[in-house]
């Protein structure tokens, strides 16, 4: 069974644009997570969508919006963007029930110029 | 607040040898602990939690960890270490019966020497 899938792998932006990232989750899993990662830290919780509803935000800026689809794809989005959003952006999923293994893509390397 | 520590930014070890990479955590309640591992320019790889139960875990690859409440510790452990185990190490706590947001420490590079 595929894993959680994301695209792209690398992208380059410039200052001020929009990007979407995109993020297919295990099958049959239906709780979809953002989290950023910057270099040299941990990573960070932007959102959690579940049955395409929001169920987290983590403190990020408006510029970060986030949304699930029927089919419990997701996508990520960032508007105006800084410098400083240059990061490794994770999409993680996991099944219904309290407990479950929060399992991770292979990440979005987003960098900004 | 959420808070997870991984005190040491790099842990050195010779193969062979025991590896511990070490995580307490802040939190009130009774958290689900996770680690996972990152090789370089990679996503995140779980290898295993404690949600309940007996406190010493199992996980992949051979590593296991210790759940200690009264140290509110989650430390990992390997008998034997691997020169393919230098990676980036991550502990994580979530709260039960809430959403699924992973408060993440800032992570332990394990360098396993030859």
């Amino acid at each position: 069974d595929a894993g959680v899938t994301q695209s792209p792998t690398h992208l380059i932006k410039t200052r001020g644009q929009q990007v979407t990232l995109r993020c297919s989750p295990i099958s049959g899993h239906k709780s979809v997570s953002w989290y950023q990662q910057v270099l040299g830290q941990g990573p960070q919780f932007i959102f959690q969508y579940y049955e395409k509803e929001e169920r987290g935000r983590g403190n990020f800026p408006d510029r970060f919006s986030a949304r699930q689809f029927p089919n419990y794809s997701s996508e990520l989005n960032v508007n105006a963007l800084l410098l400083g959003d240059s990061a490794l952006y994770l999409c993680a999923s996991s099944s219904t029930g309290d407990g479950n293994t929060i399992y991770f893509g292979e990440g979005s390397w987003l960098t900004v110029v | 607040a959420q808070s997870v520590a991984q005190p040491e930014d790099q842990v050195n070890v010779a193969e062979g040898n025991p590896l511990t990479v070490k995580c307490t955590y802040s939190v009130s309640g009774n958290p689900y602990l996770f680690w996972y591992v990152q090789y370089p320019n990679r996503g995140l790889q779980f290898l295993l939690k404690y949600i309940t139960g007996d406190n010493l875990v199992k996980g992949s690859y051979g590593f296991e960890a210790e759940f200690n409440k009264s140290q509110t510790s989650f430390h990992l452990k390997k008998p034997s270490a691997l020169v393919s185990d230098s990676a980036l190490y991550f502990c994580a706590v979530r709260f039960p019966y809430g959403n699924n947001r992973l408060a993440f420490g800032k992570g332990n590079q394990v360098v396993v020497i030859p």
